[in-house]
């Protein structure tokens, strides 16, 4: 069956600095979303990625599809301690349910 | 935004009893609703997924018998864990979208705990 899988399990990132998650596919993919859990509390959509290649930006937050629709990356610029929590990616195959990916735990050292 | 609430939002209950677990879209009509289980620190793995009217579809290694889910409305679901014991202890999340390919609408999750 269809597996979304993300990289990297955890991420420890120091106040003002940049990092990437990067979630792939074993299928290719229709479209792709990506949800934010704070500690404690369900996952909040954020964005949804649907054409190749596509890229969108939310403030700091920059979202990529890639040419294959395969795979996908969230880039963060200038962490914040608001960006703590789990980042999910979850993909759908056509015509087939939503696939979560295992996650990325992000903490903000200040 | 659409709003999905779910209740109660924690449960401690005696091994061998039944607890119901509602999920509510409160300002949409949801034509699916999800059941997933989270583990501490990990993903969210999918139950099964409801369809008001219809029965619901179970992911492979769910037992149906176990937990039961009836979704009599377009804005209510819900998830009865029959017969609980401690290895059924754990966050309880559901969700729902308005159409076929959209968003997914989280409730705010049950966490039940089995004595």
């Amino acid at each position: 069956g269809q597996q979304v899988m993300q990289i990297p399990q955890y991420q420890h990132v120091q106040e003002g600095e940049d990092f990437t998650t990067y979630c792939n596919s074993s299928t290719t993919l229709s479209n792709i979303q990506w949800y934010k859990q704070r500690p404690g509390g369900h996952p909040v959509f954020l964005i949804q990625l649907v054409k190749s290649g596509e890229v969108k930006k939310q403030k700091r937050l920059t979202f990529q599809f890639g040419e294959a629709k395969k795979n996908s990356s969230l880039h963060i610029t200038a962490t914040q301690t608001t960006d703590v929590g789990t980042y999910f990616c979850a993909g759908r195959a056509a015509g087939n349910k939503l696939t979560f990916g295992g996650g990325t735990r992000v903490l903000v050292k200040p | 935004g659409a709003v999905v609430s779910q209740h109660p939002s924690r449960v401690i209950c005696k091994s061998g009893t039944s607890v119901k677990i509602e999920c509510r879209s409160l300002d949409f009509q949801a034509t699916t609703m999800f059941w997933y289980r989270q583990f501490p620190k990990q993903s969210l793995m999918l139950m099964a997924t409801s369809n008001e009217g219809s029965k619901a579809t179970y992911e492979q290694g769910v037992e149906k018998d176990k937990f039961l889910i009836n979704h009599a409305s377009l804005t209510l679901s819900t998830l009865t864990v029959t017969s609980a014991h401690p290895e059924d202890s754990s966050f309880y999340i559901c969700s729902a979208q308005t159409g076929a390919d959209e968003k997914l609408f989280f409730g705010s999750g049950t966490q039940l705990s089995v004595l």
